[in-house]
């Protein structure tokens, strides 16, 4: 199994233009998260989806922020407008229902200038 | 509001020292305890505790959980430079779902010199 991937690797832009994140979770994993890290603020959970469906997004800091799942196999995290506050690390995630521990991809570095 | 608290934030061995980081928890309904480890990116996981008292024990890494305290420990021993990480500590609370949500800390960054 490939993992967790996620594109793009580095993501630079300005302040205004829309961003869009995406995550292929491990294939049979039920739960997909996505996280925000920052130096500041550690790991934060943004939103999760179970079977496809967005189950808590409370943690998505503002209407900017949006995430879809169409099916098992992909998602997206999109900002529109960002703002240079929104640079950071942001993780996708996934886990088996029931499982143990997350597999996390190896993250998308925004910068927002 | 469910927390974790790491420490200390940063620690600086010499190769061949033993280490021993904290993670303290506050949470409504606890589920499990886990430990991972980020280097340059993705955190990977260590260890998952449920159960007060039973060591987990891989390679020179172990950690116990103290749920009548509400801590964890994770010990290293034998350092090595390789283990210079972020070590990451999360709490998994019930959650009606059933799903894994996981409320991380900042981390504790470890750096082990030669």
């Amino acid at each position: 199994d490939a993992g967790v991937i996620q594109s793009p690797r580095h993501e630079v832009t300005e302040m205004g233009q829309e961003v869009t994140l995406r995550c292929k979770p491990i294939s049979g994993h039920d739960y997909l998260f996505w996280y925000r890290q920052t130096m500041m603020r550690g790991l934060e959970l943004l939103i999760y989806f179970n079977n496809n469906v967005p189950i808590d997004d409370s943690g998505m800091p503002e209407d900017r922020f949006s995430a879809k799942m169409p099916n098992a196999s992909f998602s997206t995290l999109k900002i529109q407008p960002s703002e240079p506050r929104d640079s950071a690390v942001y993780f996708c995630a996934s886990s088996p229902l029931w499982g143990h521990g997350y597999t996390f991809g190896s993250g998308t570095r925004l910068t927002v200038v | 509001e469910d927390k974790v608290v790491q420490s200390p934030l940063s620690l600086v061995v010499h190769e061949g020292d033993t280490v021993t980081l904290n993670c303290s928890y506050e949470v409504t309904n606890f589920r499990s305890l886990l430990w991972y480890k980020q280097e340059k990116k993705a955190p990977t996981f260590l260890f998952m505790l449920t159960s007060s008292g039973i060591e987990k024990k891989s390679g020179r890494l172990s950690s116990i959980l103290d749920k009548k305290e509400l801590f964890s420990i994770l010990n290293i021993t034998a350092t090595q430079t390789g283990d210079s990480a972020v070590y990451l500590c999360a709490v998994e609370p019930v959650t009606q779902g059933g799903s894994e949500k996981l409320v991380f800390g900042k981390g504790t960054k470890l750096t082990v010199n030669p």
